[in-house]
Order: structure tokens, then C-alpha cells, then sequence
């Protein structure tokens, strides 16, 4: 049973187009993550959510919009795809936004835009 | 403006010997430094984690080593088996506990 879990795992779509990433957590925790890896294998954080509540919004294009149905959920859905925005993003979950920062990733979704 | 630098893209270490990982930060704020592990079509795995007050914290096979005035941390891994052939991220988090990443550096341990 995944603790995080995301879809999709792969993602190949044409600039211009809009898509979203879904993630999940069982886990119980608060705080939910987006981080990006871009080309250079750096994970940046793009957003994160405590219960629900938007705490961290990095200068991420405002293309990218996270939604938080609940706090089990935090999806990203992506306007007017870019080649750029092809990376592999990470969603992530600690128990609470003030604790030891030790994250629970997803596995990742591969994102391709041609 | 990397905060957090792994300077060795890759290392390769013969089973059974040690394998030591390095990291460099350039913010005195941060207080907390954790390691992750990443397997190849996974997410990082938390790994160890040491808190500035302390300058060694060891579970297992696994040390971590902080030197507060050399701004610099190490993981060492003794001995070094297979299964520990991953990518290893350093982070490092301050006040507002927003971890920031260093790019990771390749273990690669050969039988």
C-alpha cells in the first residue's frame, strides 16, 4: 500500500497543452509537497500545503496552480504546458509543516513536453 | 546561488570498503541536515539527519559527520554493500523549515 502515491508516472504531451498530476497520501500527515527536478538534478520546491492551507509558493509561473481537495490530496494542474516544464516532479508529505523535515516522497512523475 | 553544494557528481567505492559522501553549505541559518537516498524510478528515501547542536549522529552502517565552522557535512557509509549503490541528496533547512537541496552525488559500489 504506497504511502504517497502519484499519477501519472509518465507524462508526454505537446507545448501549449494543459495537464495535471495527481497525488495522494495515506499517511495521515498535514503538510503536502510539489517539488521539481529540473535538468540539473536539483529538487526545488514549488508548493507546499499545510491542512489544506497554502504555506509556500516559490516564484513558480502562476501556469501552475496546486489544488488541495483535502489534506490527503494535492494536485498540480499545469496551463499552457512549455518545454521547459519538462522534468520529474516529486510530491512529498511530513507530519506537520514545523517538524524534522523528514519528507515522504512519491515516486516521481516524468514529465515530457514536445 | 546554490546553499547546499555536492561537488562530486559521482563516486565509486569496492564493496566492503568505506564510502564517504560530502556536502557544503553557505548559510550559517541552517540548523538541521538531513541525507536522503534515491533509487533509479523512486523518490528520495530519508536516510539520517543531524541537528547543529550535535557534530555525529550514527545509525547502523551509517555516520553523519557536521563541522559547523568548516560549514561542511560528510555521510559515511561503512561497510558499503550493493544495495547502497544510489544517489544521495544533502539538505539543509533553517527557521522556516523550507529544506534546500544539494544536486546529489552518484554511489556507485562495484563487487
Amino acid at each position: 500500500d504506497t504511502a504517497v502515491s502519484q499519477t501519472p508516472k509518465y507524462l508526454v504531451t505537446q507545448m501549449g497543452n494543459d495537464k495535471s498530476i495527481k497525488c495522494e497520501q495515506n499517511l495521515g500527515h498535514d503538510t503536502m509537497y510539489w517539488y521539481k527536478q529540473d535538468s540539473k538534478k536539483f529538487l526545488k520546491i514549488m508548493f507546499s500545503y499545510n491542512n489544506k492551507e497554502l504555506i509556500i509558493n516559490e516564484t513558480v509561473p502562476n501556469r501552475f496552480s496546486p489544488k488541495s481537495p483535502d489534506k490527503a490530496h494535492l494536485n498540480l494542474h499545469i496551463n499552457s504546458l512549455e518545454l521547459g516544464d519538462s522534468a520529474v516532479y516529486f510530491c512529498a508529505s511530513c507530519p506537520t509543516l514545523a517538524g524534522a523535515n523528514v519528507l515522504t516522497f512519491g515516486a516521481g512523475s516524468r514529465l515530457t513536453v514536445l | 546561488d546554490q546553499q547546499v553544494k555536492q561537488n562530486s557528481p559521482s563516486l565509486s567505492v569496492q564493496e566492503g570498503r568505506i564510502s564517504i559522501l560530502n556536502c557544503d553549505y553557505t548559510n550559517s541559518m541552517f540548523d538541521y541536515f538531513l541525507w536522503y537516498k534515491k533509487y533509479p524510478a523512486e523518490g528520495p528515501t530519508f536516510l539520517i539527519s543531524i541537528s547543529s547542536i550535535k557534530d555525529k549522529n550514527e545509525d547502523g552502517r551509517f555516520t553523519v559527520f557536521l563541522n559547523k565552522s568548516a560549514k561542511h557535512l560528510s555521510l559515511h557509509i561503512v561497510p558499503s554493500q550493493p544495495g547502497d549503490s544510489a544517489v544521495y541528496f544533502c539538505a539543509a533547512s533553517g527557521s522556516n523549515y523550507q529544506l534546500i537541496w544539494g544536486a546529489g552525488t552518484k554511489l556507485i559500489i562495484k563487487p
